[in-house]
């Protein structure tokens, strides 16, 4: 089946300072990817929608400028938590959707802790 | 907007039992539902995808049903194992955007 990636699986950060998070599809193009959010014991919140070669469609109270998501390739989109906070602590799952199948591929999410 | 719940939120049983999970789903206009499973921390995998015009799907012990018309969707597992034990989500795409709405999930243990 259709592998998808992310980088790092895990990181800690100083407050203040920004995190990339990296998306990747292995094995297929992928038009559309979507970042979700998820909070312990919680479900995944959508956070946006990044398709290859334009501007990343952001969902309803979620800052752009806190987070930064290029999808530069139809194999790759990154996601930049800028000036991290404490509050921005999370579990951060990516998917990709591509070529002729009609399900989502989720990667293994990364977990941010920021002190 | 679309809200998708779960009941129950969490769920206990003995290996062995056969068990079904629900979900609703406010808007019945949707493009396909599907089940996920999670482990504590990681990511999701795909157990079934029901697309809208489907009533079920069936992989191994597993069956999933989906009535639009009523906006639910039951996953049904069969003499459960403890390697079941996970937390089960559902979600339901609308249109081609594509866009995933997901319930809360049910937490499913089942003791050996």
């Amino acid at each position: 089946g259709a592998v998808v990636s992310q980088h790092p699986s895990r990181v800690i950060c100083k407050s203040g300072t920004s995190v990339k998070i990296e998306c990747r599809s292995l094995d297929f193009q992928a038009t559309t990817m979507f970042w979700y959010r998820q909070f312990p014991k919680k479900s995944l919140m959508l956070m946006a929608t990044s398709n290859e070669g334009s501007k990343a469609t952001y969902e309803q109270g979620v800052e752009k400028d806190k987070f930064l998501i290029n999808h530069a390739s139809l194999t790759l989109s990154t996601l930049t938590v800028t000036s991290a906070h404490p509050e921005d602590s999370s579990f951060y799952i990516c998917s990709a959707f591509g070529g002729a199948s009609e399900t989502q591929y989720f990667g293994p999410g990364t977990r941010l802790l920021v002190l | 907007k679309q809200e998708v719940t779960q009941i129950p939120a969490a769920l206990s049983v003995p290996e062995g039992e056969n068990l079904v999970l629900n979900c609703s789903f406010t808007d019945s206009a949707i493009y396909n539902l599907q089940w996920f499973r999670q482990d504590p921390g990681k990511g999701l995998t795909s157990l079934l995808l029901i697309q809208s015009s489907q009533r079920e799907q069936t992989s191994g012990r597993l069956n999933a049903s989906l009535d639009k018309s009523s906006g639910r969707s039951t996953l049904y597992i069969a003499a459960s194992q403890p390697g079941d034990s996970a937390t089960y989500l559902c979600a339901v795409i609308k249109g081609s955007a594509r866009q995933l709405t997901f319930g809360s999930g049910t937490q499913l243990t089942v003791l050996p």
